[in-house]
């Protein structure tokens, strides 16, 4: 199956730093999405980005599909960003089109 | 849009028992439900596919047995834990596509604990 890889695992910001998340992916995909997973374990759909580059608010993401990467990029990081952020990748199958979760990134935003 | 009630959202149960837990659309048809499984500190591991109608389809490594899932309507998928272990002691979370808008929904999470 795909592997999924995401760096890096922990991340630690002091509040008002920007950060990077990377996620690589070992096969061909025609869905990507960015997760965040907040302290008490909602997931929130962050961007549906098989390819592009997407932004919204202070989030934005870029995904280059022939290399099999996608960058999650967050500015100006608050408090309110920590928690838990998953790539998951996909392909269309008979049965839905189910993810495949990477390992996340654990980020903690210091005030 | 593109709500996923889950319930319960926490249970503890006695080892030997059985739990059902229950995710609901509450404002679209889910024709699909994605069930998870997360340990603590760890990824979101997919159990199994519902499909509305029929059989789920599992994931190798998961007992069908012992994750019962039912999908009866288009509105409300159930996950049962049958014959419990501390070992099933786990975040269970469900979810649906919900295509190209909105993308994943998901539930709330029930964290089981088996005593």
């Amino acid at each position: 199956g795909i592997q999924v890889e995401q760096s890096p695992p922990d991340l630690i910001l002091q509040e008002g730093a920007n950060s990077t998340l990377r996620c690589n992916f070992s096969d061909s995909v025609n869905n990507l999405q960015w997760f965040h997973q907040n302290p008490w374990g909602q997931l929130i759909n962050l961007f549906y980005i098989p390819s592009g580059t997407k932004q919204n608010g202070r989030l934005s993401a870029t995904t280059v599909a022939t290399e099999r990467y996608s960058l999650l990029y967050i500015s100006s990081s608050q408090t309110t960003d920590s928690g838990v952020y998953f790539c998951a990748v996909g392909v269309v199958e008979a049965a839905g089109n189910k993810l495949t979760f990477g390992g996340g990134t654990r980020v903690l935003v210091k005030p | 849009g593109a709500v996923v009630s889950q319930h319960p959202s926490w249970v503890i149960c006695k080892s030997g028992t059985s739990v059902k837990i229950e995710c609901r659309s509450l404002d679209f048809q889910a024709t699909t439900m994605f069930w998870y499984r997360q340990f603590p500190k760890q990824s979101l591991m997919l159990m199994a596919t519902s499909n509305e109608g029929s059989k789920a389809t599992y994931e190798q490594g998961v007992e069908k047995d012992k994750f019962l899932i039912n999908h009866a309507s288009l509105t409300l998928s159930t996950l049962t834990v049958t014959s419990a272990h501390p070992e099933d002691s786990s975040f269970y979370i469900c979810s649906s596509d919900r295509g190209l808008i909105y993308g994943y929904t998901f539930g709330s999470g029930t964290r089981l604990t088996v005593v």
